[in-house]
């Protein structure tokens, strides 16, 4: 069975530039999360979607990132414009909701640097 | 609001002594708790899951268990190798929703 996939692995921008993270969860998992790490922190949730609805977005900073899951497979997250404190791991993660006990499986992430 | 806290932060041992990891959560109003493990660079890795009706759970050298009252979580690590050495974290899925609050986790060097 194939993992969570994500591009690209590495990506360095200039502040105020825009970028955009891609996520293929695992065949039939329906909920997929966005995290975000900063070095030595634990990764915190940005964002969780069922199937092409968003289920909880509430520490996503909605001015300037946004992700979208329009057909229920995979993702994408973007920021716009970034700033230098963006600069972290972006992971993606999805879980099977038909059984318990909601066992999270994660991609390899997409660590983020803006100078 | 869940808060999950890891303590120590960073842990040295040499090879082949046991490891000790601890994770402390806030609210005890928990569905699962779930042990990563996360290599420098890479994504996290699932150890061991435990559900709140369990006290533990063991995979190989790895044991887990749970103390859902007083809301702490130990993973032991028998017989440490070098191979061992990563960050370690802890999460909880609180009874609500299905969202990880993750601890800050514990990097541990073990040391040939």
């Amino acid at each position: 069975e194939a993992g969570v996939a994500q591009s690209p692995r590495y990506k360095i921008i200039e502040k105020r530039q825009s970028v955009a993270f891609w996520c293929n969860p695992i065949s039939g998992h329906a909920t997929l999360y966005w995290y975000q790490q900063i070095l030595g922190q634990g990764p915190k949730l940005l964002i969780q979607f069922q199937n092409n609805g968003v289920v909880d977005d509430s520490q996503l900073p909605k001015d300037r990132f946004s992700a979208e899951r329009l057909k229920g497979v995979d993702s994408t997250l973007k920021i716009q414009p970034a700033k230098l404190e963006d600069s972290a791991v972006y992971l993606c993660a999805s879980t099977h909701d038909g059984t318990s006990p909601y066992e999270q499986y994660f991609g390899p992430g997409t660590r983020l640097t803006v100078t | 609001k869940q808060e999950v806290t890891q303590i120590p932060a960073a842990l040295s041992v040499p090879e082949g002594e046991n490891l000790v990891l601890n994770c402390s959560f806030t609210d005890s109003a928990i569905y699962n708790l779930q042990w990563f493990r996360q290599d420098p660079g890479k994504g996290l890795t699932s150890l061991l899951l435990i559900q709140s009706s369990q006290r533990e759970q063991t995979s190989g050298r790895l044991n887990a268990s749970l103390d859902k009252s007083s809301g702490r979580s130990t993973l032991y690590i028998a017989a440490s190798q070098p191979g061992d050495s990563a960050t370690y974290l802890c999460a909880v899925i609180g009874t609500a929703g299905n969202k990880l609050t993750f601890g800050g986790g514990t990097r541990v060097l073990v040391k040939p």
